[in-house]
């Protein structure tokens, strides 16, 4: 059983297109943490929220605390995007329950 | 520089060897993680640490220990390792007073294999 369910698992674009990740979970958080993980291994935080959305960039994420479910959208995709995107939920103070994972391919 | 370093990057071991994985940071964080990723299957925490002075075990501790010899270093041991430790090993920092979110900054990952 996991906490956090992500769709898709993977996911081909074509370059200029808007894309959007899914975060799904079970039980009540304190904090979503969406994560990029580059084809070497290295993770990276892209963004923290418990309400709203918050955007960088062409990268925009948005929870909706009711439905337990959030979004990472990438505007105007580029191949430097192609990376595995993670969701990760906080659920007591401390501890992180992490997704799977949606890896993307954005194609030129 | 990187603010969290691991070492080694890579290692090949075999059965039975005790490995030591280890965790550096510059970042001046209390909080330190060990979590492990296997293919298909999201990041797993196995130890953590929020001072020197605090060990706690995670979702999957067995076969594993830590010792945080410092606040900027906390090392992970397999005493004895098995093919099923096969694995990519993140450390992560984390500092609570920064925000209330305890956003998390990862290493760059070891990938162990044992054969």
């Amino acid at each position: 059983k996991n906490e956090v369910e992500q769709s898709p698992q993977n996911l081909t674009a074509q370059e200029g297109e808007f894309i959007t990740i899914n975060c799904s979970y079970s039980v009540g958080i304190s904090a979503l943490h969406w994560l990029q993980q580059h084809p070497g291994g290295g993770i990276v935080s892209l963004f923290m929220l418990s309400s709203g959305k918050k955007k960088h960039g062409r990268l925009i994420a948005t929870i909706n605390i009711q439905e337990k479910h959030s979004s990472l959208h990438i505007t105007a995709s580029h191949p430097r995007d192609s990376a595995v995107y993670i969701c990760a939920v906080r659920i007591t103070g401390n501890q992180f329950y992490f997704g799977t994972g949606t890896s993307l391919t954005v194609i030129p | 520089d990187a603010d969290v370093t691991q070492t080694p990057r890579n290692r090949i071991t075999k059965t039975g060897k005790r490995i030591m994985l280890e965790c550096s940071q510059t970042k001046g964080h209390d909080r330190m993680y060990w979590y492990r990723q296997d293919p298909g299957l999201g990041l797993r925490l196995i130890y953590y640490s929020f001072d020197v002075k605090d060990i706690n075990k995670g979702e999957i501790s067995d076969g594993y220990s830590v010792s945080r010899q410092a606040q900027a270093k906390f090392s992970l041991s397999l005493e004895s390792a098995i093919p099923n430790q096969t694995a990519l090993y993140f450390c992560a920092t984390s500092d609570p007073s920064a925000n209330s979110y305890n956003e998390q900054f990862f290493g760059p990952g070891t990938r162990l294999t044992v054969l």
